[in-house]
């Protein structure tokens, strides 16, 4: 199976700063990579899929890049609807397989 | 507006059997993928199952496979998940969710619903 690792895993930070959040492979996915929004008790909501397409009605300050192991997630400006906890998603190969997530949180 | 409506989370005991129900509108069901997604309390999302659309097969996550089971009626916009031989490790809020097709995510997802499996 694919082994899927972010960093951090928790990561401080306050209203515009820029965030950036990373998604390592454990081996070639192409750009089969999906990254997901989840605040508690709620349903984790699509945010990019395709490593970098983002999903319609997802704000502009998100954006993701990557392409075979390495991917990232780029909030450019942190607005307080986005502390939340992230997580990274790889499609390439049955069977699928999340990051262990990433939870942003109030600095 | 798509929709998915989930049923059937309960508590259970150990070895025993439940089944849950996804109901979808506002899309064209048949088409779609249809995937479950578990995620145990405090911890992160796990990959369960899908059933691709158009009859494109079945696939599992190695946990359940040969225990739960995935199914589909396109006549009811409904999918199934079938699970015995529950184990206490099952213990989950189960996610169904939707994908367009080759190529694309999930982008739609069910509310969630509980499954304790505790004696």
């Amino acid at each position: 199976d694919i082994q899927m690792t972010q960093s951090p895993s928790t990561l401080s930070a306050s209203v515009g700063d820029r965030v950036i959040i990373t998604c390592r492979a454990s081996e070639n996915i192409n750009t089969w990579l999906a990254w997901y929004q989840q605040k508690p008790g709620k349903a984790p909501k699509l945010l990019i899929y395709k490593a970098s397409t983002l999903e319609s009605g997802v704000p502009s300050g998100f954006s993701g890049s990557g392409s075979g192991t390495d991917f990232t997630l780029t909030i450019s400006s942190l607005q307080p609807d986005d502390f939340a906890t992230y997580f990274c998603q790889q499609y390439n190969n049955y069977p699928w397989t999340f990051g262990q997530g990433t939870r942003v949180d109030v600095k | 507006e798509v929709h998915l409506l989930q049923s059937g989370g309960d508590l259970v005991q150990p070895g025993g059997s439940l089944r849950l129900s996804c109901g979808g509108s506002g899309f064209t069901f048949s088409s779609h993928d249809m995937s479950w997604v578990r995620q145990a309390p405090g911890q992160g999302l796990e990959w369960v199952a899908i059933t691709v659309g158009g009859g494109g097969g079945f696939y599992y996550g190695d946990s359940v496979k040969g225990r739960f089971t995935v199914s589909r009626d396109n006549s009811r916009n409904t999918l199934y998940l079938q699970m015995n031989s529950l184990r206490v490790e099952d213990t989950a809020t189960y996610y169904c969710a939707k994908k367009i097709g080759y190529g694309y995510a999930l982008d739609s997802w069910g509310q969630g619903t509980l499954v304790i499996v505790s004696s």
